[in-house]
């Protein structure tokens, strides 16, 4: 099946601070998302960017899908900001399943 | 909020007990998705029905089933409870064809004593 490798696991940020946050998969996909898990558990949609770039705020994200990665940026950072961060890619399992296949996550603790 | 509603937000049930999880899609969609969240394993993919038949698997036990009604809802069983399959458990939905973007519930928290 796809892999998927997020880096950094954990990043640790002062308030206002730029971050980069990178996802890398293993095969070509058709779908890539970007959640937020908030303390509270709750997935939250990012991004929906299989490829191509988009843009939120301060938030952005590009996906190179011929190089397989995806990028999250996050500018200003705020203390709300802190959480999980998740990369999704959909694509076909090893056994013929569609299914989408998440990476481990960035932990993201935004400091005062 | 997404629009995809999951009942009951917490569960807590002995090992050996079985449960039903709940989850409306949001408006319009006719893919459920079910996925698990564990400590160990991360967020798992489960099960996905689409306007009320199965339609992809994943890394879902034999002692877990789901089915997706007319109304569109649909429901996760998960029976012979073990400690292990204490989890956070979220229901996805999307419009309709795999590669759709997918929205998640907040979730069901699962806790078997």
């Amino acid at each position: 099946g796809i892999q998927v490798e997020q880096s950094p696991p954990d990043l640790i940020l002062q308030e206002g601070a730029n971050s980069t946050l990178r996802c890398n998969f293993s095969d070509s996909v058709n779908n890539l998302q970007w959640f937020h898990q908030n303390p509270w558990g709750q997935l939250i949609n990012l991004f929906y960017i299989p490829s191509g770039t988009k843009q939120n705020g301060r938030l952005s994200a590009t996906t190179v899908a011929t190089e397989r990665y995806s990028l999250l940026y996050i500018s200003s950072s705020q203390t709300t900001d802190s959480g999980v961060y998740f990369c999704a890619v959909g694509g076909f399992s090893g056994a013929g399943s569609y299914q989408l296949t998440f990476g481990k996550g960035t932990k993201l603790s935004v400091i005062p | 909020d997404s629009g995809v509603t999951q009942t009951p937000k917490h569960l807590i049930t002995a090992t050996g007990q079985r449960v039903t999880l709940r989850c409306s899609p949001r408006s319009g969609d006719l893919s459920v998705y079910w996925y698990q969240q564990s400590l160990d394993q991360g967020l798992q993919f489960l099960i996905q029905y689409y306007n009320g038949e199965e339609r992809a698997k994943g890394n879902i036990l034999e002692r877990f089933s789901a089915q997706q009604f007319p109304d569109l809802h649909s429901e996760l069983n998960l029976s012979s409870l073990e400690l292990g399959d204490s989890a956070l458990y979220f229901c996805a939905s999307s419009v309709d064809r795999q590669g759709d973007e997918q929205y998640f519930g907040p979730g069901t928290r699962l806790t078997v004593t």
